[in-house]
C-alpha cells in the first residue's frame, strides 16, 4: 500500500536560511507527488506536483522538489526562508488503483526565526 | 474566484450528540471531496462526490458518518452519534473535473474544528 513519511514534525530555520523539509515514500507503482501548504486559519492549497518528466519540480513561492526514484524521496527545497513561509507543509503520493486518491503525511510544521 | 466556504469553523458538542458540517464548493467544481484531519496526522479521505453521485466511500465509518451532496453542489456531512475520535478538522475541498485528486488541482475550505467532550 501506498504511504509517505515526513522527516521531523517541526523544523525550525532562521529568515534567509535554506528550508529542506523531507518525504519519503513507498509506492507499489509509479507515483504522483504533491506538496501542499496550509497558513494558518487557511485551507491546503497545492505548492507543486511531480506526474512524470522532469524530476526538478519547481513552484509556487519560490519552492521546488526533486523526485529520486532510488531513494524514493520527494523532499522540498527553498534556497533563502522568509518569515511568510512559516506554514504546516504536507507531502501526498497518489493511493493505489490508478491517480484517483491522495495518501497524505502526517506534516511537517516550519518556524521561521528573524 | 471565491473559494471553497465551510461552516461552521468551529464546533463543540458532547459524546453522543450529533453535528452537521456544510460546505459550499467553487462554482462549476464537478467533484467534491471530504477530508478529516485529526492534530498531528494528514488529511485522511472520507467520502468523495462526482457531481451528486459517490465515487469513493471506503475509509467513511458508515454506522455514524454519512454525507450528500444535492444537486451536485453543496453537500453536508453528518455525525451521529458522536464519539471522542471523531475531534477533528473536517475539510472540504473541490476540483473542476473528474480526474481525482491525483489529476486535478484541488482547492481546499478552511475547514470545521470538531472538538467532542
Amino acid at each position: 500500500a501506498q504511504s509517505v513519511t515526513q522527516l521531523g514534525s517541526h523544523v525550525s530555520v532562521s529568515e534567509g536560511a535554506l528550508v529542506l523539509l523531507r518525504c519519503n515514500y513507498s509506492s507499489s507503482v509509479p507515483p504522483y507527488l504533491f506538496w501542499y501548504v496550509q497558513y494558518p486559519n487557511q485551507g491546503l492549497q497545492l505548492l507543486l506536483k511531480y506526474t512524470t518528466g522532469a524530476t526538478l519540480v519547481k513552484g509556487i513561492n519560490g519552492f521546488e522538489a526533486e523526485f529520486k526514484k532510488s531513494e524514493t524521496s520527494f523532499h522540498l527545497t527553498k534556497p533563502s526562508a522568509h518569515m511568510s513561509d512559516a506554514a504546516e507543509y504536507f507531502c501526498a503520493v497518489t493511493g493505489s488503483g490508478g491517480y484517483n486518491k491522495l495518501i497524505f503525511g502526517a506534516g511537517t510544521r516550519l518556524a521561521v526565526h528573524p | 474566484e471565491a473559494g471553497v466556504a465551510q461552516s461552521p469553523r468551529y464546533k463543540i458538542i458532547e459524546k453522543r450528540q450529533s453535528v452537521a458540517f456544510w460546505c459550499n464548493p467553487i462554482s462549476g467544481h464537478a467533484t467534491l471531496y471530504w477530508y478529516q484531519q485529526i492534530l498531528g496526522q494528514g488529511p485522511k479521505l472520507l467520502i468523495q462526490f462526482q457531481n451528486n453521485g459517490v465515487v469513493d466511500d471506503s475509509q467513511l465509518p458508515k454506522d455514524r458518518f454519512s454525507a450528500e451532496r444535492l444537486k451536485g453542489v453543496d453537500s453536508t456531512l453528518k455525525i451521529q452519534p458522536a464519539k471522542l475520535e471523531d475531534s477533528a478538522v473536517y475539510l472540504c475541498a473541490s476540483s473542476f473535473g473528474t480526474g481525482g485528486a491525483g489529476n486535478e488541482k484541488l482547492f481546499f475550505g478552511s475547514g470545521t474544528q470538531l472538538s467532542v467532550l
